[in-house]
């Protein structure tokens, strides 16, 4: 069965500073796919990175990048510099080639930037 | 510019009436997918669909139908809405040649 888990609700950072978001996943598919998603205060989902499983390099993608660690189902985002405008909800979804490709969603973790 | 828009963008609903949310998609991907947020759960998918005249239940369809008319269209049927029904619903995008889903702004549901 697929899970996605984030266990951190909320978090925060002071402009400038790395901030790093934590996703742990359960699957038993070789080949799958791990997204970063942004929900706006709007409720806009926004596509950050992904990383796929047959690649061992760690994604970049501008200021977000992840740390994957497969051995462990883990991955984390890492958003560098971070502005009072990446504040939002960050939700990490797993995507193996079942049901169309589809995506599972952890619960997300609602982060706030200070100016 | 919007490749995924959502009809209506907010419902109210009287329990026992019919619910139906549309989404239209000019990315001209194979796949659409229906998922609904609620506070605690992240999305979770709902109904799916390959193709014009396909559909495929999801992970929670109970209470749902759906409809894939065209390549383009994709809607969301409540026969019978419940007030636990009352969510936010995403529609989405997607295609194996591609790797994001492409979501829709989504529709406020509220059933009273």
């Amino acid at each position: 069965a697929q899970r996605v888990t984030q266990v951190q609700p909320t978090g925060s950072s002071q402009w400038g500073e790395e901030v790093t978001l934590d996703c742990s996943y359960e699957t038993s598919e070789y080949f799958y796919r791990i997204f970063w998603y942004r929900q706006l205060f709007s409720g806009e989902m926004v596509f950050l990175i992904y990383q796929p499983s047959f690649d061992t390099q760690n994604q970049r993608s501008g200021r977000y990048s992840v740390v994957f660690q497969k051995s462990f189902k883990s991955i984390s985002l890492v958003i560098s510099a971070s502005q009072p405008e990446d504040s939002g909800t960050y939700f990490c979804a797993l995507s193996e080639l079942i049901m169309g490709y589809k995506l599972t969603f952890g619960t997300g973790t609602s982060l706030l930037v200070d100016p | 510019e919007a490749a995924v828009t959502q009809s209506p963008r907010n419902k109210v609903a009287v329990t026992g009436g019919k619910v139906t949310l549309s989404c239209n998609q000019t990315n001209n991907h194979n796949n659409m997918y229906w998922y609904r947020q609620d506070t605690g759960h992240g999305l979770r998918l709902i109904h799916y669909s390959y193709g014009a005249g396909s559909t495929e239940k999801g992970d929670i369809p109970d209470g749902y139908k759906a409809s894939r008319p065209s390549q383009e269209n994709f809607s969301l049927i409540l026969e019978l809405a419940t007030p636990s029904q009352t969510s936010v619903y995403f529609c989405a995008s997607g295609d194996a040649n591609y790797a994001e889903q492409f979501f829709g702004p989504g529709t406020r549901l509220t059933v009273l």
